[in-house]
């Protein structure tokens, strides 16, 4: 398997964009994870899928964030309309007994 | 609430120095520990785990050991090289409890200079 695999790697945009972040998970898992990465905060769970079926959302910061797992093999997050202070790298993880990320998205919005 | 605490960063050591970073947690239910590591431009890799109390997970020379006792999981590595500076995060998984996913601590960047 190639493992978790992200799409694009590097994103630059314009403030007030839509931005759609891809995600394809090691088959078979059954959890999906998506992460964001700045230095100020750290790794933060945004949102975690498990059957397709959006388990916890809490992490999701605000309305302009939204997350989709239409079938088991694809996810996508999307944020609309972007901000300067969403730049950051998002990563996507599936699991089964163990998380596997995949290599991240670097965003950047200006 | 769940919630992992590991050592601040950033650590700088020398090469062949002995490692430590502590990781302390709370949770409730069935916690299941591990060590993850980000290098540079990567995502996470899985470095170890432990799945029961007094378990040591080891691999690429670092150990940790799973003390329930103390509710620890400090990673060690007796003799540290360049290749392994990187961010270490901490992190649990808790069956049991309400939340099904991973929870990570703020990670300890480590620096190896030759």
């Amino acid at each position: 398997d190639a493992g978790v695999i992200q799409s694009p790697r590097h994103e630059v945009t314009e403030m007030g964009q839509e931005v759609t972040l891809r995600c394809k998970p090691i088959s078979g898992h059954n959890s999906l994870f998506w992460y964001r990465q700045t230095m100020m905060r750290g790794l933060e769970l945004l949102i975690y899928f498990n059957n397709n079926v959006p388990i916890d959302d809490s992490g999701m910061p605000e309305d302009r964030f939204s997350a989709k797992m239409p079938n088991a093999s694809f996810s996508t997050l999307k944020i609309q309309p972007s901000e300067p202070r969403d730049s950051a790298v998002y990563f996507c993880a599936s699991r089964d007994s163990e998380a596997f990320f995949g290599q991240g998205t670097r965003l950047t919005v200006v | 609430g769940n919630s992992v605490t590991q050592m601040e960063g950033p650590v700088t050591l020398s090469e062949e120095a002995f490692l430590t970073i502590n990781c302390t947690y709370t949770a409730t239910g069935y916690p299941s520990p591990f060590w993850y590591v980000q290098y540079p431009g990567e995502g996470l890799q899985l470095l170890l785990k432990a799945t029961k109390a007094d378990d040591k997970g080891s691999n690429k020379g670092f150990e940790a050991t799973y003390r329930k006792e103390t509710t620890s999981f400090h990673l060690e590595k007796g003799s540290v090289q360049v290749s392994d500076s990187a961010v270490y995060f901490c992190a649990l998984r808790n069956y049991g409890g309400s939340q099904g996913n991973l929870i990570f601590g703020k990670g300890t960047k480590l620096s190896v200079k030759p």
